[in-house]
């Protein structure tokens, strides 16, 4: 079965800076979908990113990118320029080719000060 | 927006009782995915519907049960319930079945006394 683990339970970064939060799966599969969702403390999931297993190239939405080393397992998320309202917790998924549920990271709560 | 509606926003129950959380997904949308959220877990699924069938099961409870009415909106029936099945529950709607991301509702926190 496949799993997804974020193995930073929090992580904090001062407003301006860049974070990187990690992602590492598990799965036999050679196409799948990997994303980023970001819950802020209202609670609401929002799609941060997506990337498509057999794209090379990662995927940049703004201020995040991601770093996708498909070899390792990993796919980790960029926010350059960090901002307050970046707060949140980040959630890491799976979807497999068969396009069934998406499975979630336990996710990475994230702290932005001033 | 999402454009995912759920209701209720919040539910009060006690140990015991049955409970039904209604979802109505995305115009276009046809599979819809039910998750639970505690406090001390991540988001774990429970249910998949695509158009009106039951396409995948995880971690559902057989106190828990769901479906996908011809109109595609879904419900997700509790019963029997625990102190341990307070969480916030999801449901996310997504246009195909691969490859898409899912647009999730903003959920119904559930509290069972």
């Amino acid at each position: 079965a496949q799993t997804v683990t974020q193995s930073q339970p929090e992580m904090s970064v001062q407003e301006a800076e860049t974070v990187t939060l990690s992602c590492t799966y598990d799965t036999s599969e050679n196409n799948y979908y990997l994303f980023w969702y970001k819950q802020p403390p209202s609670r609401q999931m929002i799609l941060v990113i997506r990337q498509e297993a057999y794209k090379q190239q990662n995927a940049t939405e703004n201020r995040f990118s991601v770093n996708f080393q498909k070899a390792a397992k990993s796919f980790s998320l960029k926010i350059s320029d960090s901002q307050l309202g970046d707060t949140a917790m980040y959630f890491c998924a799976y979807s497999n080719q068969a396009g069934t549920a998406l499975i979630f990271g336990k996710g990475t709560t994230l702290s932005v000060s001033s | 927006d999402s454009g995912v509606t759920q209701t209720p926003k919040h539910l009060i129950t006690a140990t015991g009782q049955r409970v039904t959380l209604r979802c109505s997904p995305r115009s276009g949308d046809l599979s819809v995915y039910w998750y639970q959220q505690s406090l001390d877990q991540g988001l774990q699924f429970l249910i998949q519907y695509y158009n009106g069938e039951e396409r995948a099961k995880g971690n559902i409870l057989e106190r828990f049960s769901a479906q996908q009415f011809p109109d595609l909106h879904s419900e997700l029936n509790l019963s029997s319930l625990e102190l341990g099945d307070s969480a916030l529950y999801f449901c996310a709607s997504s246009v195909s079945q691969v490859g898409s991301p899912l647009h999730f509702g903003n959920g119904t926190r559930l509290t069972v006394t």
